[in-house]
């Protein structure tokens, strides 16, 4: 069984930073694309960032570029999201995907909260 | 404001069968065959319902169904069920720099 489990949100004032990770089991890690996306009280869903599954080739959404790195470690099972210089518009449940071939997303974690604020 | 346009609600009595659209432009939902729906119960993660625009992963009843015309791609479930009340998402592969985008969402209430 897929299982994609997030962890390492919290409570942040902004311009701080925080790390998520998602620990993935049921399936061989190294040979998925990952993702993450994110999704806002009470508001719909964002993509936030990719990676492949060798992690050479990374994507940002425009409104973290700069300020978030996305990173694996397929020895380790493990998706990571470094967020720095964090905003009250960071604030957010943070998804872990799974890729099915690149074009959308099909296994879903249960999301880690993130909220940003004094 | 998201990227591809979702009414904020729709309803249906159970047996009844309701579409949900999805709009967008062509240079995502009608430039590529790559619209996927997702579902999304409340405090829940979302679920995976179609892919490929029309594609359906294995376990998802075939009461689910989706369609593309244009700009505009179509979820459309028959035969409602109360347990099909939840949120619906709508996802565009959008090009490889801005990849993916989402609709803000539907609210499906069975009545």
């Amino acid at each position: 069984e897929v299982q994609l489990v997030e962890s390492g949100g919290g409570l942040v004032q902004p311009g701080g930073s925080l790390r998520l990770s998602c620990a993935a089991s049921g399936f061989t890690f190294s040979s998925y694309e990952m993702n993450w996306v994110r999704q806002a009280p009470g508001k719909g869903l964002e993509w936030v960032s990719y990676i492949s599954s060798s992690g050479s080739t990374i994507y940002y959404a425009d409104s973290v570029k700069g300020r978030f790195t996305i990173s694996r470690d397929n020895a380790k099972n493990s998706l990571y999201l470094q967020m720095n210089s964090l905003r009250a518009e960071d604030t957010a449940v943070y998804y872990c995907g799974r890729s099915g071939s690149y074009y959308y997303f099909d296994y879903w974690g249960q999301g880690t909260l993130v909220t940003v604020s004094s | 404001q998201s990227a591809l346009t979702q009414p904020r609600s729709v309803s249906g009595s159970p047996g009844q069968s309701v579409t949900i659209s999805c709009t967008g432009t062509s240079s995502d939902v009608g430039g590529y065959n790559y619209v996927s729906w997702y579902q999304q119960h409340p405090g829940k993660a979302p679920k995976l319902m179609i892919y490929d625009v029309s594609k359906r992963p294995s376990g998802v009843p075939d009461r689910f169904s989706g369609s593309k015309s244009g700009n505009t791609a179509s979820l459309t479930i028959s035969g409602l069920q109360a347990e099909d009340e939840a949120d619906y998402y709508c996802c565009s592969y959008a090009g490889s720099y801005t990849l993916w985008v989402f609709g803000g969402g539907t609210k499906l209430t069975v009545l």
